[in-house]
C-alpha cells in the first residue's frame, strides 16, 4: 500500500518569503500523480499543483512549484512570494494510476503553513 | 460552473441515530469519491462511484454505504452512529474514470453526541 508522510506538521513564513514543504512517498508503482492540496479555515480542498510521475520537468503554477525526485520519491512544495492568503493546510497527495486502480487519493497528515506579516 | 456541492453542511445526530450526506459533483462529472477527515485519523478514503458502480471501498465497516444515481449525484449513509464517526465528510469529483483532475466540495461536518 501507498504511504504519504508530511514530516512538518507546521511551518511558517515571513509575507513575501519563500518557503518549501516537504513531502515523501512510498510506493512499489511507477506511473502514478502527485498533488498538492490547500486547505484553508473553509474546509474546501483546493488543487494547488500537480504532477504525473512520468513527467521529469517539474510542475509550476505561478508562484507555486515543485521539487519532484522520482528515485528519491520525495515531491516538495516551493511556494514563492508568501502571501497572507497562502495561510492554511497543505496536504500532499498520491494517486495510483495502475490499470484498472481507482482514483483514490492517499494524503499525508498535512502541514499547517502560518504567513507571517 | 458550479462547483461540488454538499448537502447538509452542518449537522448534528445522536449515537445509534443514522445519517444520510448527498453530493452533487460538478456538470458533466461522472466520478464521485467520499473521504472522512478527522483530527486524529486526517483523511481518508471512504468510497468511490463511477456510473452508479461502486469501484473501490476503502477500509471502514459495513455501517458505512454509498451509491451514486443516474445524473451521477451521490449519497453517502452512516447507520448506528458512534462518537467516532464525527468528522468532515468530503465528496470529490471528477469528469472521468481516468481523469487528472479531482474537485472537492466544501464538505460535510457530522458531530455524533
Amino acid at each position: 500500500a501507498q504511504t504519504v508522510t508530511q514530516s512538518q506538521p507546521e511551518m511558517s513564513v515571513q509575507e513575501a518569503e519563500t518557503v518549501t514543504l516537504s513531502c515523501t512517498y512510498d510506493t512499489s508503482e511507477s506511473d502514478y500523480y502527485l498533488f498538492w492540496y490547500k486547505q484553508p479555515p473553509s474546509r474546501q480542498m483546493i488543487l494547488v499543483i500537480r504532477q504525473e510521475a512520468y513527467k521529469q520537468q517539474n510542475a509550476t503554477e505561478n508562484r507555486f512549484s515543485v521539487n519532484f525526485q522520482k528515485a528519491a520519491k520525495s515531491f516538495s512544495l516551493k511556494i514563492s512570494d508568501s502571501q497572507l492568503g497562502d495561510a492554511a493546510m497543505y496536504f500532499c497527495a498520491y494517486r495510483s494510476l495502475a490499470k484498472g486502480g481507482s482514483e483514490k487519493l492517499v494524503f499525508g497528515k498535512g502541514t499547517k503553513l502560518t504567513v507571517n506579516p | 460552473k458550479a462547483g461540488v456541492t454538499q448537502t447538509p453542511r452542518y449537522l448534528i445526530k445522536t449515537r445509534g441515530q443514522q445519517v444520510t450526506l448527498s453530493c452533487s459533483p460538478i456538470s458533466g462529472h461522472r466520478s464521485v469519491s467520499w473521504y472522512q477527515q478527522t483530527p486524529g485519523q486526517g483523511l481518508q478514503f471512504l468510497f468511490e462511484y463511477f456510473s452508479e458502480t461502486q469501484r473501490n471501498k476503502g477500509n471502514f465497516p459495513g455501517r458505512f454505504s454509498g451509491r451514486q444515481f443516474s445524473n451521477s449525484r451521490s449519497e453517502m449513509n452512516v447507520s448506528t452512529l458512534e462518537l467516532g464517526d464525527s468528522a468532515l465528510y468530503l465528496c470529490a469529483s471528477r469528469y472521468s474514470s481516468d481523469g487528472n483532475t479531482i474537485y472537492f466540495g466544501e464538505g460535510s461536518w457530522l458531530t455524533v453526541v
